[in-house]
């Protein structure tokens, strides 16, 4: 059984750099082909893809958020950490952790957690 | 970046109608298409990928189809649960994108 829970500040001001970590168990990231990925929603609106990071380290982000975005792991823990710098209101949205194996849709989800920037 | 443009946006049906969403890409992305639900106040549920396969435990009545740039999801008899919001997301190549989502209401 597979699980994914995303806990980090939910509350964060303008121009501050935000982390996220993904807390996952049922899998390894160890294994051939895993992946695990963060993908958000501002309220109301569409998803929005965001990181990934394979089980060989490697990583691709979304052309339009990679200056602002790094997803690092940690298997000996099964974690998954993002970080997003210069945080805006518009960066207001539920953050979801999500693990792919082999192809790119994601087969498991976290419940999400949203993230307001506020001041 | 490959957009996925979904239609309608909004569709307003009765319990056992038929209802079709469709998701177009803007070039070719062969069967590397995902559908989702997502009930309000939920996380996304993959319902289909690879254009018309189901996830385990998704009910028969959902289908999907299409290739290249033309995609459908089709529910044949709408049941009560599937009330919800629905993504198409295109897996072929990153970044990842999604649909703007049909939103499935009750009539």
């Amino acid at each position: 059984q597979i699980s994914l829970k995303e806990s980090g500040p939910t509350l964060v001001k303008p121009t501050q750099t935000h982390t996220l970590t993904c807390t996952f168990s049922g899998f390894s990231l160890n294994t051939r082909g895993a992946g695990v990925g963060w993908i958000r929603q501002p309220p109301g609106k569409a998803l929005e893809w965001l990181a990934v990071i394979f089980w060989d380290d490697d990583k691709r982000y979304s052309p339009s958020l990679k200056s602002r975005l790094t997803i690092t792991k940690d298997t000996s823990k099964n974690q998954v950490f993002l970080t997003m710098t210069n945080m805006d209101p518009v960066d207001t949205a539920t953050y979801y952790c999500v693990y792919r194996h082999g192809s790119n849709w994601y087969t498991s989800w976290g419940q999400g957690t949203l993230v307001t920037v506020s001041s | 970046d490959i957009q996925m443009t979904q239609s309608p946006s909004y569709v307003s049906a009765s319990v056992g109608d038929r209802v079709t969403i469709t998701c177009r890409a803007s070039q070719g992305i062969g069967t590397w298409l995902a559908w989702y639900q997502q009930e309000p106040g939920k996380a996304p549920k993959l319902l289909i990928y690879a254009t018309s396969v189901l996830q385990s435990g998704v009910p028969s009545r959902f289908s999907g189809s299409g290739s290249g740039t033309d995609f459908t999801l089709t529910i044949s008899s709408l049941q009560p649960q599937d009330f919800a919001t629905y993504y198409c997301q295109q897996a072929i190549n990153f970044p990842l994108t999604f649909g703007g989502g049909t939103k499935v209401d009750i009539k």
